[in-house]
């Protein structure tokens, strides 16, 4: 079974330009949650999807940030325009059931370079 | 709210010595405590779960961590390093308030010494 997979796994551009990260997860898994990792500091979340809906997104950094998950399958974020404090590691993790603890999958990761 | 802290930011051992890598949690509600392992140029590995049954808990690779409600503590050990067990660990909690989004530790970077 495949896991959670990330495009790209880097990319880097340039200050003002758009970007759009894309998170496929576990196919059946309900729950999508992306983080990001910025240089030295902690992982931090940033939104949750339950299918298509976002059901809490407490964690994004500003209105610069735009998650979509279209069906309720893949999810993608954009940043537009990306400023140089959006350099970092950027998560994708799936979690199976709605309403039960169980464990998230991690993706690899996409590793963002804004120059 | 929940919240975990990883004492320490860089271990290192020598091969074949005791790893100990500290987490301490902070929770109003029994937690779901996890580590993950990030190897270079990896993504993130659940090393093992502890989900209110045993609270010794056994993972992958060798690694254990023993849950204790009385020093909110989640400590992961392994007997003897490898070389292959030098990664970035990550101490966590599920919110379960909160979507059971997972809330880090701001991780241990462990060096295993030759």
């Amino acid at each position: 079974e495949a896991g959670v997979t990330q495009f790209p796994s880097h990319s880097v551009i340039e200050k003002g330009q758009t970007v759009t990260l894309r998170c496929d997860p576990i196919s059946g898994h309900d729950n999508l949650y992306w983080y990001r990792r910025v240089m030295g500091k902690e992982i931090k979340f940033l939104l949750h999807f339950v299918k298509e809906s976002k059901q809490d997104e407490s964690g994004m950094p500003n209105n610069r940030f735009l998650a979509e998950r279209t069906g309720g399958t893949y999810s993608t974020l954009k940043v537009q325009p990306a400023e140089l404090e959006d350099s970092g590691v950027y998560f994708c993790a799936s979690r199976e059931l709605l309403g039960v603890n169980t464990e998230a999958f991690f993706g690899q990761g996409t590793r963002l370079t804004v120059v | 709210a929940q919240s975990v802290t990883q004492l320490g930011s860089h271990v290192s051992v020598s091969e074949g010595a005791l790893v100990l890598l500290r987490c301490n949690y902070s929770s109003s509600v029994p937690p779901y405590l996890f580590w993950y392992v990030q190897y270079p140029n990896q993504g993130l590995q659940l090393l093992l779960k502890y989900t209110s049954a045993a609270t010794l808990v056994k993972g992958i690779n060798g690694f254990e961590a023993e849950f204790k409600k009385s020093e909110t503590s989640f400590h992961l050990t392994k007997p003897s390093a490898h070389m292959s067990d030098a990664a970035e660990y990550f101490c966590a909690v599920s919110d379960r308030g909160g979507g059971f989004k997972t809330i880090f530790g701001a991780g241990t970077r462990l060096f295993v010494k030759a």
